[in-house]
């Protein structure tokens, strides 16, 4: 298994939908979760960070956690063309060295907003 | 601010050649992180720093790759020799404290090893 899974995608929605993005992570006692958005050719932008349970909103983006699951998810509503980007989740796992300072990052999920 | 700033852009270089990116963190941030891309395996952590310090240095692929962090504005990562499977994005990422506030990158250097 591995620590931070996404689907890969292509996921596909019309302009105006909630587009929902998933992640599950392996290991129980992570405490920081971090969403970050990666156009084609750029580097990727942090977008969301949630470390409690429960939802948490700005904007248009909700990201919602669920550590009984080891689920963390986000939520994009009316979406945009210009949403069209692959979506990066990153755990700061439990079981790091040197103080827990790292991140772990899924492969990323390609959102395709279509008009 | 600047953000995080890496240079070059773009690397081509012949196999066997010595590689040097360089990344100058964000003022004021004490961790430093650089990460490799590629389509096959996504973002791999190479290496990271807390106060000039390595930390961790677990995802280097092997002793071809190198890095340091003299001090708190410049570190380097340094392939000697490359090689073309070494071709990837690299980036620089800095934080004031990963764990709670996340990271921001770089632009990133596309390297090319022909």
């Amino acid at each position: 298994q591995k620590e931070v899974e996404q689907n890969s995608g292509p996921l596909s929605v019309p302009e105006g939908a909630i587009a929902s993005l998933n992640c599950t992570y392996s290991d129980r006692g992570s405490q920081s979760f971090f969403w970050y958005r990666q156009y084609s050719g750029k580097s990727p932008e942090l977008i969301m960070s949630i470390y409690s349970n429960g939802d948490k909103e700005d904007g248009r983006f909700t990201a919602q956690l669920n550590k009984a699951s080891q689920y963390v998810s986000l939520l994009i509503r009316d979406s945009q063309p210009s949403d069209s980007a692959t979506y990066l989740c990153a755990v700061n796992l439990a079981k790091v060295t040197g103080g827990g300072n790292k991140l772990t990052f899924g492969t990323g999920t390609q959102l395709k907003v279509e008009l | 601010d600047a953000g995080v700033i890496q240079s070059p852009r773009h690397e081509v270089t012949e196999m066997g050649q010595e590689v040097t990116l360089r990344c100058k963190p964000i003022s004021g941030h004490n961790s430093l992180f650089w990460y490799r891309q590629t389509m096959m395996r996504g973002l791999e952590l190479l290496i990271y720093f807390n106060n000039n310090v390595p930390i961790d240095d677990s995802g280097m692929p092997e002793d071809r790759f190198s890095a340091k962090m003299p001090n708190a504005s410049f570190s380097t990562l340094k392939i000697q020799p490359s090689e073309p499977r070494d071709s990837a994005v690299y980036f620089c990422a800095s934080s004031p404290r990963a764990g709670r506030y996340g990271y921001t990158f770089g632009s990133g250097t596309r390297l090319t090893v022909v």
